[in-house]
């Protein structure tokens, strides 16, 4: 099966400037999740989606970020306005249905962000 | 609420030498317990998991991992290492309540040929 797919791979922007990611989960996996992994740092989840519905989303911060997955498919993380503290690598990863020891999340490749 | 503690944040080894990664999470429900590998430049992957039975469990490239329910511990263990095993190691816990997966620090592993 194909695995998550994310798009940019890098993005350079500088502070204050937006930017979008797109993540397109295995297909038919219904939860959709969103990390931010900083530098020498483990995944911080920021957004959790089961289908068009958000499960969790209490490490977003929601004054500069805003996700949606619309259409209980793909899905967009952007950042608006981005300060230096939000360089990362941006994770999107799936699993079939709410996640278990049966369904593993698997992740994509990830895009990486830097702000100048 | 979950939360994860890497014992050590990098590690340095000679091949052959045997590894042993900290590994505790603070959750009071039931939980699955996973280690994550990250080699360089690329993408997370599983390593491998535990949800239920047998406490020790094997994973890929010859690591496993033990549970111990009353230390509240997943430590990833592997006899010899090889230089391929550079890499940063991950664990998580996974709420089956919520489906949230909350991951440690990572450590760092370097071995040297």
């Amino acid at each position: 099966e194909a695995g998550v797919a994310q798009s940019p791979r890098y993005k350079i922007i500088e502070k204050r400037q937006s930017v979008a990611f797109w993540c397109n989960p295995i297909s038919g996996h219904a939860t959709l999740y969103w990390y931010q992994q900083i530098l020498g740092q483990g995944p911080k989840l920021l957004i959790q989606f089961q289908n068009n519905g958000v499960v969790d989303d209490s490490q977003l911060p929601k004054d500069r970020f805003s996700a949606e997955r619309l259409k209980g498919v793909d899905s967009t993380l952007k950042i608006q306005p981005a300060k230096l503290e939000d360089s990362a690598v941006y994770l999107c990863a799936s699993s079939p249905l709410r996640a278990s020891g049966a369904n593993v999340l698997t992740f994509g490749a990830g895009s990486r962000l830097t702000v100048l | 609420a979950q939360s994860v503690s890497q014992h050590n944040h990098h590690v340095i080894l000679s091949e052959a030498a045997s590894l042993e990664l900290g590994c505790n999470y603070s959750y009071g429900g039931t939980v699955n317990l996973f280690w994550y590998v990250q080699y360089p430049g690329q993408h997370l992957q599983l390593l491998l998991k535990y949800f239920s039975g047998d406490p020790l469990v094997k994973g890929i490239k010859g690591f496993e991992a033990e549970f111990i329910k009353s230390k509240f511990s997943f430590n990833l263990r592997k006899p010899s290492v090889q230089w391929s095993d550079t890499a940063e190691y991950f664990c998580a816990v996974l709420s089956s309540n919520t489906g949230k997966l909350i991951f440690g620090q990572g450590t760092t592993l370097q071995v040297k040929p």
